[in-house]
């Protein structure tokens, strides 16, 4: 099992660019969740997915941020356009269902600094 | 207002001893909390979960205790090794709309020397 995969690894942009961060879950897993992490707010949830639906975009911290799961296997992450506020480690995760008590599976993260 | 709340500063210990980390947690009332692994420059990964009717779970090494009316859990490693050095972050489940949302510590580091 490769495990959630996350794209790219690292990314440096300048203020004002369009960043894409990509996602491929643990496959037969139907839940998806997309996490930002900081030294300054820690790990906090961005938005879930349940099914491809987005089904909590709470944490979505403004209309700059966008996120779309066209198919079970893929999800992006858009930021456009991009802060130096935005830097920061963006995680994907998956779980097997969105019953409570599930396991979160994490992606490797995608590295962002936005100058 | 609701809060999580671990060691914020990093635990040092000497290989072999035992590491007790705490998460503590207010206005929440967790049906389950969970404690991940978090390694430099890697994603979380899951060590133990622990129900609000479980007093104690134990996973090799590991123990987790659930105290819901401290609102307190604690993370044991026993016999601890330099590999066990990493940030160890508690999570709880924040009872939404019947999802595993999760909500997470801050997490502690903890370093083991030999």
């Amino acid at each position: 099992d490769a495990g959630v995969i996350q794209s790219p690894r690292h990314e440096v942009t300048e203020m004002g660019q369009e960043v894409t961060l990509r996602c491929k879950p643990i496959s037969g897993h139907n839940s998806l969740f997309w996490y930002r992490q900081t030294m300054m707010r820690g790990l906090e949830l961005l938005i879930y997915f349940n099914n491809n639906v987005p089904i909590d975009d709470s944490g979505m911290p403004e209309d700059r941020f966008s996120a779309k799961m066209p198919n079970a296997s893929f999800s992006t992450l858009k930021i456009q356009p991009s802060e130096p506020r935005d830097s920061a480690v963006y995680f994907c995760a998956s779980s097997l269902t969105s019953g409570g008590a599930e396991t979160q599976y994490f992606g490797p993260g995608t590295r962002l600094l936005v100058l | 207002s609701q809060k999580i709340e671990q060691n914020s500063e990093a635990l040092n210990i000497q290989e072999g001893k035992t590491a007790t980390l705490t998460c503590n947690y207010t206005n929440y009332s967790p049906a389950y909390l969970q404690w991940y692994r978090q390694d430099p420059g890697r994603g979380p990964v899951f060590l133990l979960l622990i129900r609000e009717n479980e007093k104690e779970k134990r996973k090799e090494r590991l123990k987790v205790t659930f105290d819901t009316t401290l609102k307190q859990s604690l993370f044991h490693i026993t016999a601890s090794q330099p590999a066990d050095s990493a940030t160890y972050l508690c999570a709880l489940d924040a009872g939404a709309g019947g999802y595993n949302k999760l909500i997470f510590g801050a997490g502690t580091r903890l370093a083991v020397h030999p």
